[in-house]
């Protein structure tokens, strides 16, 4: 089945505790990107990546690190996460660019404490 | 800079009341649109989208949008609402092939 998944659904830590939210997509898809979701501000774009090793800041990116290394896996990074990156984070894909059709994961909600 | 306003935070209706969500983008270039949705627990998905050509769109479900260039709108219309539209639904808007901004979303609660 085609899909986008996330790893962990549901992240409950404390700030300054490093975290990962794995993103992978079994699409072939070259086009990757995560999202953050708060009330009220829909999503916003915090990272995208074109392909392997392409990567850049959308709008939202203070305080996030991501990595390209393989296609099909796009983690994102909080190496010191602080409670204002309590949100509701999805990961999408598709196959060549923002202009296309997203596949959009489940999403992850982590509250930092 | 690109953005996308989405007026109707919520919107109740009973089932068979038509629905129309407004979207209005602020870019000055060629744009693609896009409604998608998200439906309680589940991923968002795309409703349906335009590029070029016929301005009114038709998606799943019964839903259509008509891209007025003018007004820079992209309103989403459905004749007739169902107890299942209940979700969340999100404008979109591109002009490249990089960044896709998103409307802070329109929650609609449809009454059996």
């Amino acid at each position: 089945e085609a899909q986008v998944t996330q790893n962990p659904r549901y992240l409950i830590t404390v700030t300054g505790k490093k975290l990962t939210v794995t993103c992978s997509q079994n699409m072939n898809h070259e086009y990757m990107s995560w999202y953050r979701q708060d009330p009220g501000l829909g999503l916003r774009q915090i990272y995208y990546s074109m392909n392997v090793e392409v990567t850049d800041k959308g709008d939202v990116p203070e305080g996030y690190k991501v990595s390209r290394k393989e296609k099909r896996n796009f983690p994102l990074i909080l190496e010191s996460p602080s409670p204002n990156q309590t949100s509701l984070y999805f990961c999408a894909s598709s196959f060549s660019g923002a202009q296309e059709t997203q596949y959009f994961g489940p999403g992850t909600r982590l509250l930092v404490l | 800079a690109q953005s996308v306003s989405q007026h109707n935070h919520h919107v109740i209706l009973s089932e068979a009341a038509s629905l129309e969500l407004g979207c209005n983008y602020s870019y000055g270039g060629t744009v693609n649109l896009f409604w998608y949705v998200q439906y309680p627990g589940q991923h968002l998905q795309l409703l349906l989208k335009y590029f070029s050509g016929d301005p009114l769109v038709k998606g799943i479900k019964g839903f259509e949008a008509e891209f007025i260039k003018s007004k820079f709108s992209f309103n989403l219309r459905k004749p007739s609402v169902q107890w299942s539209d209940t979700a969340e639904y999100f404008c979109a808007v591109t002009g490249s092939s990089y960044k896709l901004i998103f409307g802070s979303g329109t929650r609609l609660l449809v009454r059996p």
